[in-house]
């Protein structure tokens, strides 16, 4: 199985901050990473799917790079409505796995 | 408006059993792979078994085999989750979730229903 390890697995940060979220792959999955955003109480929403592609509605502030095994999902200004918890995922190969997640709370 | 509604949750002793179903709108059902993907409470999400759009392939997670089956009865737009032998690790949200139209299962969610709860306590 490939595990996925996301780091850090919490954080606080302010609206406006850059925010940077890692996710490693325990083996070379090429762009095969999705990213997703949880809300308490909530299904959780596709943000970034192939690494670097952004879901069609989510905005400019999100994006994903990375290859391999070593990802990234970047928020250029936090906004309210962002503190979240946000998952990585691979589509490489089943079983298909999940991080552990990031809890992203308000400074 | 696409949408996934689960039922069928609930509370069960270990080694009981309990049927899912989740029924899709806004969509054309029959050319979707679909997953079940669940979060345990307050842990991270966890892959359970999807399904091709004909039901001609089926994969699951190692920790559910030969006790949960996936189905589906396109005709009803329905997916289903046979769960047999619950264990008490089996206590999470069940989420139904949407996978792509292609002829090879994607791996990626981009509709997910409100999830089901299912308690397996004794």
């Amino acid at each position: 199985d490939i595990l996925m390890t996301q780091s850090p697995s919490s954080l606080s940060a302010s609206v406006g901050d850059r925010v940077i979220i890692t996710c490693r792959a325990s083996q070379s999955m090429s762009n095969y990473l999705n990213w997703y955003q949880q809300k308490p109480g909530k299904a959780p929403k596709l943000l970034i799917q192939a690494a670097s592609s952004l879901q069609s509605g989510v905005p400019s502030r999100f994006s994903g790079s990375g290859s391999g095994t070593d990802f990234t999902l970047t928020i250029s200004s936090l906004q309210p409505e962002d503190f979240a918890t946000y998952h990585c995922q691979q589509s490489y190969r089943i079983p298909l796995t999940f991080g552990g997640g990031t809890k992203v709370q308000i400074k | 408006e696409v949408q996934l509604v689960e039922s069928g949750g609930g509370s069960v002793q270990p080694g009981g059993s309990l049927r899912l179903s989740c029924v899709a709108s806004g969509f054309t059902f029959s050319n979707y792979w679909m997953s079940w993907v669940r979060q345990a409470p307050g842990k991270g999400l966890e892959w359970v078994a999807n399904i091709k759009q004909d039901g001609s392939e089926k994969y699951n997670v190692d920790s559910v085999k030969g006790r949960f089956t996936i189905s589906r009865d396109n005709a009803k737009n329905s997916l289903f989750l046979q769960m047999n032998g619950l264990r008490v690790e089996d206590t999470a949200v069940y989420y139904c979730a949407r996978e792509g139209p292609y002829d090879f299962w994607s791996g990626n969610y981009d509709y997910w229903g409100q999830g089901t709860l299912v308690t397996v306590s004794s």
